[in-house]
């Protein structure tokens, strides 16, 4: 069975740093790319970040370049978020999600976590 | 970047009615591949969003088959031909055609 959990996520304030991390199971993780997905409350879904299998490939949303970086632990089979200079705006669930089949590029996510509250406030 | 445009914003539906949701694409979502990376999600209250179809038309696994999906190029329907109680929710289109991956704004079924 397929399970994505994540943990770290909590009260910042802003300009602040957080990393959290989704733990994988149930299938091969370094075969297939990973997502990060956000949702402000009460909010549609936007996409964050992704990154290719290997972990040689990595993509950002205009919206958190330059200050988050998505990485990988094959060994360990965990995906992170490393997010710096958070603002207001990041506030929201971050959820981890994978993508569906082997390929070399997201094409749709058929595996979500629960999700993540990161909440930045003063 | 890809606009995903959802309409409606909201659907009240009786039981046992079909229910329709429509999504437009800024430019098409046909890839270099010749796929078309449309997938539909389902979003329950309280829960993270599960996959019902992708590449259009797939019904991912688990998904019943009252579910469907349609369309080409620009403009893509996701069909619920018999809602039941349990599809009470959010759905929203999603495009992987081209980075960033960009989602519709959502479409809440309720049942009247």
């Amino acid at each position: 069975e397929v399970q994505l959990l994540e943990s770290g996520g909590g009260l910042v304030q802003p300009g602040g740093s957080l990393r959290f991390s989704c733990a994988a199971s149930g299938f091969t993780f370094s075969s297939y790319a990973m997502s990060w997905v956000r949702q402000a409350p009460g909010k549609g879904l936007e996409w964050v970040s992704a990154i290719s299998g290997s972990g040689g490939s990595t993509y950002y949303a205009d919206s958190v370049k330059g200050r988050f970086t998505i990485s990988r632990d094959n060994s360990k089979n965990t995906l992170y978020l490393q997010m710096n200079s958070l603002r207001a705006e990041d506030t929201a669930v971050y959820y981890c999600a994978k993508q569906r089949g082997v390929m070399t590029t997201v094409t749709d996510f058929d595996y979500w976590g629960q999700g993540t509250l990161v909440t930045v406030s003063s | 970047d890809i606009v995903m445009t959802q309409t409606p914003l909201s659907s009240p539906v009786t039981l046992g009615q079909p229910a329709s949701i429509s999504c437009r694409s800024s430019q098409s979502l046909v890839h270099s591949d010749g796929n078309t990376y449309v997938s539909w999600l389902q979003q329950r209250p309280g829960q993270p969003p599960r996959l019902l179809i992708y590449k259009i038309s797939n019904r991912f696994s688990g998904v019943p088959d009252r579910f469907s999906g349609s369309g080409a190029g620009t403009d893509f329907t996701l069909k619920i031909s018999r809602v039941e109680a349990e599809d009470v929710g959010v759905y929203y289109c999603m495009q992987a055609t081209q980075f960033p991956l960009t989602f519709g704004g959502g479409t809440k079924v309720e049942i009247k």
